[in-house]
């Protein structure tokens, strides 16, 4: 597609409930990043991407916490027993390499996933 | 953590420029400064960046002062659908830990009719 897309762009959940969210990044971009943005709240970094490895999973809040990247293309975040306080919106992004060009530079962010845990 | 100082908000009148300051006082020689804006339930959206030289394009301009420790952006005609929280970011770009994005709480910027 021209842009990254999420999905699914809402989801409501019960607390305690395994979700998974999902993101396709612009085809060809090598570095794929998740954010997430509590109501109100600045973009706090979770994990990046080079490809389908991750050299920086510090954002990652705890262990219910996890994602994978397949194929250099599609992520997948996936917070296992979901709390209240996961409540937020899920960003990701991509760019077309890891950092190295200033011609690369710029990150493309999708629409976000919003996710209630109730 | 953010290594810039931006204004929590500011007001603009419809058709007039936005001036959007940011302070980096410890900003090194190499790197960039870079503009995001995210309008409300939508993803950021990269508008410009630049490491010592004023740049322009069809979006903003970017005045970066002689000793790049502050910048400017500027809206040159703000319309309504201006209104967004502004992000100001500093950040490598020759590899290493180059790669993260930081997001401030960055500058709500109202353009008011």
């Amino acid at each position: 597609g021209a842009g990254v897309s999420q999905s699914p762009s809402n989801k409501v959940t019960e607390k305690g409930k395994d979700v998974e969210l999902r993101c396709d990044p612009i085809s060809g971009h090598t570095a794929l990043y998740w954010y997430r943005q509590s109501l109100g709240q600045g973009l706090e970094f979770l994990i990046y991407f080079q490809g389908n490895s991750a050299p920086d999973k510090s954002g990652l809040p705890s262990d219910r916490f996890s994602a994978e990247r397949t194929g250099g293309s599609v992520s997948t975040l996936t917070i296992q027993r979901t709390q209240q306080e996961d409540s937020a919106v899920y960003l990701c992004a991509s760019r077309a390499r890891g950092g190295t060009s200033p011609m690369n530079t710029e990150a493309f962010f999708g629409q976000g996933t919003r996710l209630t845990v109730v | 953590d953010a290594k810039t100082t931006q204004p929590p908000s500011m007001d603009c009148a419809e058709g007039r420029a936005a001036n959007l300051p940011c302070n980096h006082s410890t900003i090194s020689g190499n790197e960039y400064v870079y503009w995001y804006r995210q309008i409300h339930s939508q993803g950021p959206q990269y508008i410009i960046h630049g490491l010592k030289n004023n740049e322009t394009n069809e979006m903003a301009s970017l005045i970066i002062t002689e000793d790049r420790k502050s910048s400017t952006l500027i809206l040159p005609h703000a319309t309504l659908r201006d209104t967004a929280v502004y992000y100001c970011i500093v950040r490598e770009n020759s590899g290493g830990s180059n790669y993260k994005l930081t997001f401030g709480k960055g500058t709500l910027l109202t353009v008011n009719p």
